[in-house]
């Protein structure tokens, strides 16, 4: 399996633009969760979603923040308007069934607002 | 969940035993103690977790005390490549639910 795939890699906009950042868990995967790190906050849960269905948002900062997974193989994180404070380091996880809290990670992309 | 408490950072010499601490006293009975690293610039990686009992895998062994208050992640023959932040998580298992990273602990392992 080819783990968890995150695009793109690396991201860099200027501020007040939409940035999209997708994850493909990996297949067979019921959980997906998306992480924010930062030098600042370490790394923190944004989101995650259980059988395609949002479960815990109380991670995502604020209204500028949305994110979906219309089905079991893709996932969208949105921001809009893009701010400065909003550089870090995305990541998104995939796991399985009762096992969810072994989280496998994809290699994240690297977000930066100018 | 449980609060954990880690060393900031370890040196370890190639070859020997690393043996990473966690301090988790208010852990409760149905919680596990998981513990995940991170590469530089790569995503997290799990590792190992239990309940109550020693376990071991390809990876690493986690030793839980009696009292389950504390755990010791210990990795046999340290190689260069094992230098990394070890986060120690205490969650419960089953479904997905979150799993709070702290600060870690920053492991060198050196020549």
């Amino acid at each position: 399996d080819a783990g968890v795939i995150q695009s793109p890699r690396h991201e860099v906009t200027e501020m007040g633009q939409e940035v999209t950042l997708r994850c493909k868990p990996i297949s067979g995967h019921n959980s997906l969760f998306w992480y924010r790190q930062t030098m600042m906050r370490g790394l923190e849960l944004l989101i995650y979603f259980n059988n395609n269905v949002p479960i815990d948002d109380s991670g995502m900062p604020e209204d500028r923040f949305s994110a979906k997974m219309p089905n079991a193989s893709f996932s969208t994180l949105k921001i809009q308007p893009s701010e400065p404070r909003d550089s870090a380091v995305y990541f998104c996880a995939s796991s399985v069934g009762q096992h969810g809290n072994i989280q496998y990670f994809g290699a994240g992309t690297r977000l930066s607002v100018l | 969940d449980a609060k954990t408490t880690q060393p900031t950072s370890m040196d370890c010499a190639e070859g020997r035993a690393a043996n990473l601490p966690c301090n988790h006293s208010t852990i409760s009975g149905n919680e596990y103690v998981y513990w995940y690293r991170q590469i530089h610039s790569q995503g997290p990686q799990y590792i190992i977790h239990g309940l109550k009992n020693n376990e071991t895998n390809e990876m690493a062994s986690l030793i839980i005390t009696e009292d389950r208050k504390s755990s010791t992640l210990i990795l046999p023959h340290a190689t260069l490549r094992d230098t990394a932040v070890y986060y120690c998580i205490v969650s419960h298992t089953g479904t997905a639910s979150k799993l709070t990273f702290g600060t870690g602990t920053r492991l060198q392992v050196t020549l």
